[in-house]
C-alpha cells in the first residue's frame, strides 16, 4: 500500500495570510491521483483539489493550490488569504488509477481572527 | 457535484446488540462503495471495499463477520455491526464512486456516528 506522509500535525494561520500544508508520498507507479480534503467540525469530507500525476500544471481551485514535484513525491497545499472558514483538518491522498484512496494523518488548520 | 447520504447520522446502542448503518448515492449510480472508520482527530481508516452484487472486500485486520457489508443495488450499500461492544464506537463514512469520465471520483456521505454503551 502506497505510504502517505503529513508531518505537521496542526498548523496555524492569521486570517487573510497565507500557509502551506506539506505532503510526501511513496508509490513505484508512473500514474496515480492525489488529492486534498478538508474535514470541517462537521466531519464532512470535502474535496478541495486534485491533481493527476501525468499533468505538470499545479492544480488551483480559487485560493487553493498545490505544488506538486513529482520526482520528490511532494504534493503541498498552499491556502492564500485565509479566511475563518478555512478552519478544519487537512488530508492529503493518494490514488491509484483504479486503486483505494491512502489517506494522510491530516493537519489540523487554525485561523485565528 | 454527486450526493451520498448516511442514516442515520447518529445511533446509541446497547452492548451486545446489533446495528446497521445505511450509505446511498442520491442521484448516480455507484458501482462500487468503501467504507471507513475514524477515531476523534485521526485520519480515515478503510474498512472495505464493496463493488454491487459481489462480495465486499475486507481490508487486513477488519472481522468481515462483524461488520457485515451489503451493496446489493447501485444506490445502496449496508454496512451492519454485530453484537456491538463498546470499542466499536466510532464514526463511520462510507463513499461512492461511479464512472465519470475517466476520473473515477469519490463522494463521501456525511458519516454515521456510533457510540456503543
Amino acid at each position: 500500500a502506497q505510504t502517505v506522509t503529513q508531518s505537521q500535525p496542526e498548523m496555524s494561520v492569521q486570517e487573510a495570510e497565507t500557509v502551506t500544508l506539506s505532503c510526501t508520498y511513496d508509490t513505484s507507479e508512473s500514474d496515480y491521483y492525489l488529492f486534498w480534503y478538508k474535514q470541517p467540525p462537521s466531519r464532512q469530507m470535502i474535496l478541495v483539489i486534485r491533481q493527476e500525476a501525468y499533468k505538470q500544471q499545479n492544480a488551483t481551485e480559487n485560493r487553493f493550490s498545490v505544488n506538486f514535484q513529482k520526482a520528490a513525491k511532494s504534493f503541498s497545499l498552499k491556502i492564500s488569504d485565509s479566511q475563518l472558514g478555512d478552519a478544519a483538518m487537512y488530508f492529503c491522498a493518494y490514488r491509484s488509477l483504479l486503486g483505494k484512496l491512502s489517506f494522510g494523518a491530516g493537519t489540523t488548520v487554525t485561523v485565528r481572527a | 457535484g454527486a450526493v451520498v447520504s448516511q442514516h442515520p447520522s447518529w445511533v446509541i446502542c446497547k452492548s451486545g446488540t446489533s446495528v446497521k448503518i445505511e450509505c446511498r448515492s442520491l442521484d448516480f449510480q455507484a458501482t462500487t462503495m468503501f467504507w471507513y472508520r475514524q477515531f476523534p482527530k485521526q485520519s480515515l481508516m478503510l474498512m472495505a471495499t464493496s463493488n454491487e452484487g459481489s462480495k465486499a472486500t475486507y481490508e487486513q485486520g477488519v472481522e468481515k463477520d462483524k461488520f457485515l457489508i451489503n451493496h446489493a443495488s447501485l444506490t445502496l450499500s449496508t454496512l451492519t455491526v454485530t453484537s456491538a461492544h463498546p470499542e466499536d464506537s466510532s464514526f463511520y463514512i462510507c463513499s461512492a464512486r461511479y464512472l465519470a469520465e475517466s476520473s473515477y471520483e469519490q463522494y463521501f456521505g456525511p458519516g454515521t456516528r456510533l457510540t456503543v454503551t
